[in-house]
């Protein structure tokens, strides 16, 4: 069964860190591209990074750029964010979704969410 | 950076109705565009890609149209299970991958 799950959410400080992970079963990320979405609580979705499934190129919103970092595995089942410097505007469940060149580059496969609250 | 806008912003219908939302784009997309449905405490859901193309498993009255920067999601015959909050998603240029700000389609 291809699924994605998300996990590493939590309360944080201001100024502080924090690290997702995202599992994925049933695919590798080899032959996709993979995104980090957000949505702070009653607003809208925000795309916040894109690592390509070789995992050699990344891409990052204005909003988080120099503050959070994508990576993945050796086995390109594991995707992670990396989030420094977190502010209350960071607050938000962040998922993990695939990208399916075959689908216009639509995003085909999204996990359930994990909740991160950024709050003294 | 590529701009969406959708409208309404929220919209009241009944069971049975037929629903249009429309999505623009601040520039040419060709048909680089897609819709998600998203439920209150769910993930979005892709409905339609390429501007008109259904996804696997998603049920026939929803439709999508349109190409260059209009695009629209009809919904022929709401179901109960329709009411929720729509986005466009452009991927034509990315990223950064943009979004509309969703419509919310409630019960009327």
């Amino acid at each position: 069964q291809v699924q994605l799950v998300e996990s590493g959410g939590g309360l944080v400080k201001p100024g502080g860190s924090l690290r997702l992970s995202c599992a994925a079963s049933g695919f590798t990320f080899s032959d996709k591209f993979m995104t980090w979405i957000r949505q702070a609580p009653g607003k809208g979705l925000e795309w916040i990074s894109y690592i390509s499934g070789s995992g050699t190129t990344k891409y990052y919103a204005d909003s988080v750029k120099g503050r959070f970092t994508v990576s993945m595995d050796s086995a390109k089942t594991s995707l992670h964010l990396q989030m420094n410097s977190l502010t209350v505007d960071d607050t938000a469940v962040y998922f993990c979704v695939r990208g399916e060149r075959g689908l216009d580059d639509a995003f085909d496969i999204w996990g359930h969410g994990t909740l991160v609250t950024v709050s003294s | 950076d590529i701009q969406m806008t959708q409208s309404p912003s929220s919209l009241s219908a009944s069971v049975g109705d037929r629903v249009t939302i429309t999505c623009r784009a601040s520039q040419t997309i060709s048909t680089y565009l897609n819709w998600y449905q998203q439920k209150p405490g769910k993930a979005p859901k892709l409905l339609i890609y390429g501007a008109s193309s259904l996804q696997s498993g998603v049920p026939s009255r929803f439709s999508g149209s349109g190409s260059g920067t209009d695009f629209t999601l009809t919904i022929s015959g709401l179901q109960a299970e329709d009411f929720a909050t729509y986005y466009c998603q452009q991927s034509y240029s990315n990223p950064p991958f943009t979004f509309g700000p969703g419509t919310k389609v409630e019960v009327k």
